[in-house]
């Protein structure tokens, strides 16, 4: 099915382990991005690529790094985990054009528990 | 801080009835867009509006836009209980090709 897939679904570290979240759209968008969601809240932006081979910051960047690795591929690092760093990240991507939104495609996400 | 500000934050009903919920942004937008997460899953799109639209539908659902006020408010008619989730709008600023979510309203629609 055409779409975003993201692995792993589940995952528990360690703090000070460190861990990448992979995530691949089969849908020839150009833009990807990270998100987080902590339980009651909405989501927030942690990295984003509007096109292949750029990367920028969001709204809560620290702690993590990103890779876009080619046109359907934007990976997310943990470096050194964190327990602030439990929630459930959600990869997705859209086709903006001129630098706009119009809808994303999300992935089912990845509950991660950093103990 | 949030661009996007849902409200009410949970909302219960009985299936058969409508579903109002609303959504305050702070600046300028070039759309806006509603989204639900049925409980475990990710976000599904809905529905987008354009800032130079004033209302949109689709099948069930009425989103209207008012941009003198900021606002805009997702109308569920003739609920039923599989549309019980968290619903979400996100704005896509002026400025920028990225989107800000608000914290969503829980709905739950009662058989």
């Amino acid at each position: 099915n055409a779409g975003v897939t993201q692995t792993p679904k589940f995952q528990v570290l360690k703090t000070g382990q460190s861990m990448t979240l992979q995530c691949a759209q089969d849908m020839n968008h150009n833009s990807m991005y990270w998100y987080r969601q902590d339980p009651g809240m909405g989501l927030r932006l942690i990295y984003y690529s509007a096109s292949e081979g750029t990367t920028d910051k969001g709204e809560v960047p620290n702690g993590y790094n990103v890779s876009r690795l080619n046109k359907r591929e934007f990976s997310l690092r943990l470096e050194s985990a964190a327990p602030s760093q439990t929630s459930v990240y959600f990869c997705a991507s859209s086709e903006a054009r001129q630098g706009k939104n119009y809808g994303y495609t999300f992935g089912s996400g990845t509950r991660l528990t950093v103990v | 801080s949030q661009q996007g500000e849902e409200d009410p934050q949970a909302l219960s009903i009985q299936e058969g009835e409508n579903a109002t919920m609303n959504c305050s942004y702070k600046t300028s937008i070039n759309n806006l867009q509603w989204y639900r997460q049925n409980s475990g899953r990710g976000l599904v799109h809905l529905i987008l509006i354009r800032s130079n639209e004033r209302e949109k539908h689709s099948g069930r659902l009425r989103v209207t836009l008012d941009t003198s006020k900021k606002s805009s408010s997702l109308l569920i008619t003739a609920s039923r209980a599989a549309d019980t989730a968290s619903y979400f709008c996100a704005t896509v600023n002026t400025n920028a090709g990225k989107s800000t979510f608000g914290d969503g309203t829980t709905l739950t629609v009662k058989p």
